[in-house]
This record gives structure tokens, C-alpha cells and sequence, in this order.
């Protein structure tokens, strides 16, 4: 399978703990994305990366949120301290760069997190 | 402001029918791209179709293709021969500042549900 894939698929933890998911993209896609998507909302984004380069991060993505993609491949979100509100479905995409602004994003199925 | 707004929260259509899918934009950018994805029920986002902001014709890919009206800033999304496999979430998105090196982020309507009776 080629896609991009997440993992885990579901992540149930605790207010206060600490979570990490991971993104595979698609292999040759330079760029990789990070949004979050709550119940009945379209995606909001957070964050990416050209290569191992962040190159933009939104104002969502607070102190607790960080992410790296090591070596321009795979991806990591880490979420520290969980609160209820950060119960939602984070969903990774990867593309091309070509440099017109019209490539598409590939999404992943997504990491579904509830916190307790 | 919303710069995505979907205003069916629901829509149901027959199989063998077409059915439009709303969204309307605000931006005050001149170079924009607008994009319409497909999130059935696994989750994941697929990708449907593009328009430019300078695209002089109306996009198309397969049975689905963009009614773009740039002045009443509306891109709604028109499928034809609805299938079964067409029921999902829809949502319409924006990309601002293409020829400026602006954000690279999609911003994204609420989305409409969409599902196809037999």
C-alpha cells in the first residue's frame, strides 16, 4: 500500500497524559500536513513541513502540541498534558511540491483521540 | 468571518441523479484555489476536484464538475448519476495567496452530507 498511513488508528488516554501519533506519507512527497478535525467541523489545519523544514504552524497548535518529521520522512505529533479538548480526529496528508499551488493533499485515515 | 461557507448540513438525492453541493468563499485575495473533498465514513479525505481562480473554464473530473460563478463567489460542486458509493461527507476548501507564496494551509467548510437512496 502507497498511501499515507497513521498509527495508531484509535488512541484513548487520560487528562493529563501524554499521546504520540505517527504519519507515514507517500514516499517521494517532500511536504507533509497535520490538521484536526472535531465532530461536525470541516479539517483545521496545524501544521507542516517541507522536507524536515516546519515551515508554518497555526495559532491552534499551543505550547502542548509539537511535531517533527526527522529527515524529511515519517512524522510525529506529540501532544503533552491532554485535556478534553484535544479529543479529536488528527488526519496527516502528504503531496507533491510543485510549486503552483494546486497539488492535491493524500490524506491518511486519521488517529482518533479521546481523552477521559 | 467564515471564508468557507457550506449551507446544507444534509442533502439526499436518487441513484441515477445529479445533485449540486453548495459553497460559497470569502477572500479578498486575487489568486485562490478552491477544492472540493470527499470524507466517507473510514475517514479518510479524498481528493475531487480543483479550480483555479484564473481558470477561464469550469473544472471537471469524471462525473463531478465545478459551477464557478468568481463574481458571486460560489464553486458548488454538481455530481452527476449519483451512485451508492457517493454517500459521504463533502467539504469544500480554499487556498489563498497562489502566486504570492501565501499560507500554505486549506481552510475548510463545515461540510454537507450527502446520501444516495436506491
Amino acid at each position: 500500500d502507497t498511501g499515507v498511513s497513521q498509527n495508531p488508528r484509535h488512541k484513548i488516554t487520560k487528562r493529563g497524559q501524554n499521546v504520540t501519533f505517527r504519519c507515514d506519507p507517500i514516499s517521494e512527497h517532500n511536504r507533509l500536513y497535520w490538521y484536526r478535525q472535531t465532530l461536525g467541523q470541516g479539517p483545521e489545519f496545524l501544521t507542516y513541513f517541507q522536507n524536515e523544514a516546519q515551515l508554518e504552524k497555526s495559532r491552534l497548535l499551543s505550547d502542548r502540541f509539537s511535531a517533527e518529521r526527522p529527515k524529511g520522512s515519517f512524522s510525529t505529533l506529540e501532544i503533552q498534558r491532554t485535556e478534553q479538548g484535544d479529543s479529536a480526529m488528527y488526519l496527516c496528508a502528504s503531496s507533491p511540491w510543485g510549486g503552483f499551488g494546486h497539488e492535491k493533499l493524500f490524506f491518511g485515515s486519521g488517529t482518533q483521540l479521546s481523552v477521559l | 468571518a467564515q471564508k468557507i461557507t457550506q449551507t446544507q448540513p444534509g442533502m439526499f438525492v436518487q441513484e441515477k441523479e445529479a445533485v449540486t453541493l453548495d459553497c460559497t468563499y470569502d477572500t479578498s485575495d486575487p489568486s485562490y484555489g478552491l477544492f472540493w473533498y470527499k470524507q466517507p465514513s473510514s475517514g479518510e479525505m479524498i481528493f475531487l476536484i480543483y479550480q483555479g481562480s484564473y481558470d477561464q473554464q469550469n473544472a471537471t473530473e469524471g462525473r463531478y464538475s465545478l459551477n464557478f460563478q468568481k463574481a458571486r463567489k460560489s464553486a458548488n460542486l454538481v455530481i452527476s448519476a449519483s451512485q451508492l458509493g457517493d454517500s459521504a461527507m463533502y467539504f469544500c476548501a480554499m487556498r489563498e495567496g497562489l502566486t504570492q507564496g501565501g499560507s500554505e494551509k486549506l481552510v475548510f467548510g463545515k461540510g454537507t452530507k450527502l446520501t444516495v437512496n436506491p
